[in-house]
């Protein structure tokens, strides 16, 4: 089946530093990513919608240069966390979709837990 | 904008029992699709069930089947002979047609405890 493959699982940094999540699509080609956060024992929300090839989509609220996405292949999608602060701390969950139907199934990474300090 | 409610924080079901987990959604869209994800303690992601709308007939996969009401905008969860393996969060979720069908929207979850 689909694999989504999300590195780190688990990061922390120091405050003020910059992390990078890497979201990996492989075995499959991943037009489109989405990006979500996760507050302990909440929802996911929707951060942002990354194509590849075009720039990010983000969501109300989401700081854009605060969280910056790059999608340069089909098979890989980054996000960035920049100036990373305590509150940026929770957890990152992408999701793939491949190429075809708009309606084909969504794969999930297994997350990243960042812990700013 | 799509909303998606789930009224029940945390159910519990007695292992080899049914349980019914709730949600309601609110959209404007005539097309569109539902799931239910299960999230272990892992906190991975799983697709557990995915309803079209224009299907009026309910999706079943093995254990796990909805109730899908169009016009009352409710797709409920049922499990049933339920398993310790079960016990998980589990996220309603709704999708858009076209390009949004990806764009999911995720209500805020039931915690689902499986006793023996």
């Amino acid at each position: 089946g689909a694999v989504v493959s999300q590195h780190p699982s688990w990061v922390i940094c120091k405050s003020g530093t910059s992390v990078k999540i890497e979201c990996r699509s492989l075995d499959f080609q991943a037009t489109t990513m989405f990006w979500y956060r996760q507050f302990p024992k909440q929802s996911l929300m929707l951060m942002a919608t990354s194509n590849e090839g075009s720039k990010a989509t983000y969501e109300q609220g989401v700081e854009k240069d605060k969280f910056l996405i790059n999608h340069a292949s089909l098979t890989l999608s980054t996000l960035t966390v920049t100036s990373a602060h305590p509150e940026d701390s929770s957890f990152y969950i992408c999701s793939a979709r491949g190429a075809g139907s708009y309606n084909s199934p969504l794969h999930f990474g297994n997350g990243t837990r960042l812990t700013v300090t | 904008a799509q909303t998606v409610t789930q009224s029940q924080p945390e159910m519990s079901v007695q292992e080899a029992e049914t349980v019914t987990l709730s949600c309601t959604y609110d959209t404007s869209e005539s097309d569109y699709y539902l799931f239910w994800y299960k999230q272990p303690p892992s906190r991975q992601m799983i697709l557990v069930i995915r309803q079209e709308a224009y299907k009026q007939q309910n999706a079943t996969e093995n254990r796990f089947s909805v109730n899908f009401q169009k016009a009352a905008k409710s797709f409920s969860l049922k499990i049933s002979d339920s398993q310790l393996g079960d016990a998980a969060m589990y996220f309603c979720a709704y999708g858009g047609n076209t390009g949004t069908a990806s764009k999911l929207t995720f209500g805020t979850g039931t915690r689902l405890q499986v006793t023996l």
